[in-house]
């Protein structure tokens, strides 16, 4: 089975502080994926990478940046969190011959910024 | 802009069948997935729909009409346990690079 991990189930910073969330993924998958997951929004897509070192932006990538230093990880940081930020974040992989339609998810982080 | 459409909430009774329908406005579409997400878990990938018609895996199917910007999923049989939210989710390329839209989901309640 497809395991994805994240670093964090729940967090709780100040505004302001700097947050890393990590995904790990034990498939060799080459598209690594970050979604922020908002009630009512369903998934929106923050950043995408489908090589090691390589990045793309997706819908929301203001206020974000990634990571991807090995094929397995992908780093999610926000600099200098805001309230707005206060969210589900959840990571996902997907094989490159699926990378367009079946991806697999990691159990998110909650992350609460005050 | 990029959309897909789905109604928020659908209820109906154990061992009935349910369809949850999805409409989009994307340009670079090339198929439509759908995810299941209970509640504190993790979104699921169910079907894909690259070809117009029906998908059909188990006691759910997907359909797709392209001509329509439509599709849905249809769970027969319904059971306590699929109770949750479904999301669809299309497909797009861009450039080189590929990725998925999410409509807003569509929560089903499963009544005994």
């Amino acid at each position: 089975d497809v395991k994805v991990t994240q670093s964090s189930r729940y967090l709780v910073k100040r505004t302001g502080e700097k947050v890393f969330l990590e995904c790990v993924q034990d498939m060799d998958h080459e598209n690594m994926f970050w979604y922020r997951q908002d009630p009512g929004l369903g998934l929106r897509l923050i950043y995408f990478s489908y090589d090691v070192k390589m990045k793309e932006k997706g819908d929301i990538p203001e206020g974000y940046s990634v990571s991807r230093e090995k094929k397995e990880r992908f780093s999610l940081i926000l600099e200098s969190t805001s309230t707005n930020q206060t969210s589900m974040y959840l990571c996902a992989s997907s094989p490159i011959d699926r990378e367009g339609y079946e991806q697999y998810f990691g159990p998110g982080t909650r992350l609460t910024v005050t | 802009g990029q959309s897909l459409e789905q109604p928020s909430e659908v209820t109906a009774v154990e061992g009935a069948i349910v369809q949850i329908n999805c409409t989009y406005q994307t340009s670079g579409f090339y198929g439509l997935s759908w995810y299941q997400q209970h509640d504190g878990g993790a979104p699921t990938f169910l079907s894909y729909n690259a070809l117009d018609g029906l998908e059909e895996t188990g006691r759910f199917s997907s359909f797709l009409s392209r001509s329509d910007s439509y599709g849905y999923l249809l769970l027969q049989e319904l059971q306590m346990k699929d109770s949750a939210s479904y999301f669809c989710a299309g497909s797009l390329t861009l450039d080189s690079s590929y990725k998925l839209i999410f409509g807003s989901g569509t929560r089903l309640l499963v009544r005994p």
